[in-house]
């Protein structure tokens, strides 16, 4: 079955601070993709990553890195110097194969809050 | 510019009374689906499409029709709103299947009383 696991439904920190963003997955197949999402409070979601398997590779853009790690099941994400306007509710999603079709499943969410 | 589009995008609505949402992508996406999103569950997966006239049951597809007659547009119907259909809905819209970056529409708000 695939399943995507963010363990931290809300956190806070102050502005400047970095904060990491965790997400576990589980999943059988040897080829799948990763994704992350943010859905500010104005509602839409916005595409951060896409991530496939064979690529352990992190990937940093701007303030935003990210780490896969296949050994751990993780695809954890960081922001460095935090700022108000990342507050927002991300989401971890997992594309694979269930019952031979190809399905997208998200993680629970995180609601990120940055305080001046 | 490329985009989904939904609407409405807030609807208040009774028990019962037959609504349709709908969603049309300009991307000449193969792959459309519904998802509600509802709090500490995340976003569930409703109804999918490959191409036109090949649907499928998502995750939570109890209570939902779907329809896919033209490429651009995906159609969620609830034939018969009950209060625990009040949800968060997105429609999105990829290339191919669900590997690809999912494009979300806006939201549509549904509140049935």
């Amino acid at each position: 079955a695939q399943k995507v696991t963010q363990a931290q439904t809300e956190i806070s920190v102050v502005e400047k601070e970095d904060v990491t963003l965790d997400c576990v997955y589980e999943t059988r197949d040897t080829t799948y993709y990763l994704f992350w999402y943010k859905q500010p409070p104005s509602g839409e979601l916005v595409f951060l990553i896409r991530r496939n398997s064979f690529d352990e590779q992190n990937e940093i853009s701007g303030r935003y890195s990210w780490n896969f790690q296949k050994s751990t099941s993780s695809f954890n994400f960081t922001i460095t110097a935090s700022q108000v306007v990342d507050s927002a509710v991300y989401f971890c999603a997992l594309s694979g194969t269930v019952q031979g079709a190809q399905k997208l499943v998200f993680g629970q969410g995180t609601r990120l809050t940055i305080n001046p | 510019e490329a985009q989904v589009t939904q609407n409405p995008r807030y609807l208040i609505t009774v028990t019962g009374k037959k609504l349709t949402v709908t969603c049309s992508q300009n991307m000449n996406h193969e792959y459309m689906s519904w998802y509600r999103q509802d709090p500490g569950l995340g976003l569930r997966q409703i109804y999918y499409s490959m191409n036109v006239e090949v649907t499928d049951k998502g995750d939570v597809p109890e209570g939902y029709k779907v329809s896919r007659k033209e490429k651009r547009n995906f159609p969620l119907i609830l034939e018969s709103p009950s209060p625990n259909q009040t949800s968060l809905y997105f429609c999105a819209s990829s290339r191919r299947d669900t590997a690809y970056e999912q494009y979300f529409g806006p939201g549509t708000r549904l509140t049935v009383t």
